[in-house]
C-alpha cells in the first residue's frame, strides 16, 4: 500500500507557467521528500523537508509541508520542457524505508 | 565518483524461473535499498541492506531475497517468478556523507515475466 497520494495524477502546462502538485499522507512522518523520474528511469532526489519545517526552497522548487493536514505541495516555477517527468512524494515514518505515492505526470509543452 | 549502476537493464523470464539483479552502490555509500515499481505506479520498498545485514523489509514474500557484499554492492534474487513480478526494479544507495534519508537511485532493471 502507498502512504502518499499525489494530486493531480497528470498535469499539462505551457513552458514558463508554474506547476503545482500536492501530496497527502496518512501517518506521522519524520520527513517528506520529492523525487523526479524521467520516462521510467531512475529517480532523482529533489528536496527533503523535515516534519518541523513548513517551507523549503531549492532553485525553482518550493515545497510546503502542513503536518496538521498531513499534506505537502511542490511548486515548480517558470517551467521548462526539461521539467517534463513524473514527480513522486515519499515519506519517512519509523524505520528506514521511503513510502512513495503514485506520482504526478507533468508535461511541459514548448 | 561513480553513481549507482544496475545490471541487467532489461531481461525477460518465464513464470516459475529465478532471476538475480545486481547493483553497485555509489562510492562511499554503505546502505542499499531495493524498490519495485509496477507500470504507472510509485516504487514499493522491498528491503534494505546495511553492512551486509537486512535492515528493514517491506510487504514482499520470502521468495524475494537479497545480499550485500563487503564492497557494499548488492543482489536481489526472486524465485518462482510470477506474472505480477513484471516491473522496474530500482536500487538506491545512501551513506554517511549524504545523510541516510537522501537516496541515489540507479536506472533500474526492467523485468518482464511471460
Amino acid at each position: 500500500s502507498q502512504q502518499g497520494e499525489e494530486d493531480p495524477q497528470a498535469l499539462s502546462i505551457q513552458e514558463g507557467e508554474n506547476a503545482t502538485m500536492n501530496c497527502s499522507y496518512k501517518t506521522s512522518i519524520n520527513n517528506l521528500q520529492w523525487y523526479r523520474q524521467n520516462s521510467g528511469r531512475g529517480l532523482v532526489h529533489l528536496i527533503l523537508i523535515r516534519s518541523n519545517e513548513r517551507e523549503k526552497h531549492s532553485g525553482r522548487l518550493r515545497v510546503t509541508l502542513d503536518t496538521s493536514k498531513k499534506s505537502s505541495s511542490l511548486l515548480i516555477t517558470a517551467s521548462r520542457a526539461a521539467d517534463t517527468a513524473s514527480y513522486f512524494c515519499a515519506t519517512v515514518a519509523a524505520g528506514n524505508k521511503l513510502t512513495f505515492g503514485g506520482g504526478t505526470r507533468v508535461l511541459v509543452k514548448p | 565518483e561513480t553513481g549507482v549502476t544496475q545490471s541487467p537493464t532489461h531481461l525477460i523470464k518465464t513464470r516459475g524461473q529465478q532471476v538475480t539483479l545486481r547493483c553497485s552502490s555509489q562510492s562511499g555509500h554503505n546502505t542499499v535499498s531495493w524498490y519495485q515499481q509496477a507500470l504507472g505506479q510509485g516504487p514499493q520498498f522491498i528491503f534494505q541492506y546495511y553492512r551486509e545485514e537486512e535492515n528493514g523489509r517491506g510487504n514482499f514474500p520470502p521468495r524475494f531475497s537479497g545480499l550485500q557484499f563487503p564492497n557494499y554492492s548488492s543482489e536481489l534474487n526472486v524465485n518462482a517468478l510470477e506474472l505480477d513480478d513484471s516491473a522496474l526494479y530500482l536500487c538506491a544507495s545512501s551513506g554517511p556523507q549524504t545523510g541516510k534519508w537522501e537516496l541515489f537511485f540507479g536506472e533500474g532493471s526492467r523485468l518482464t515475466v511471460l
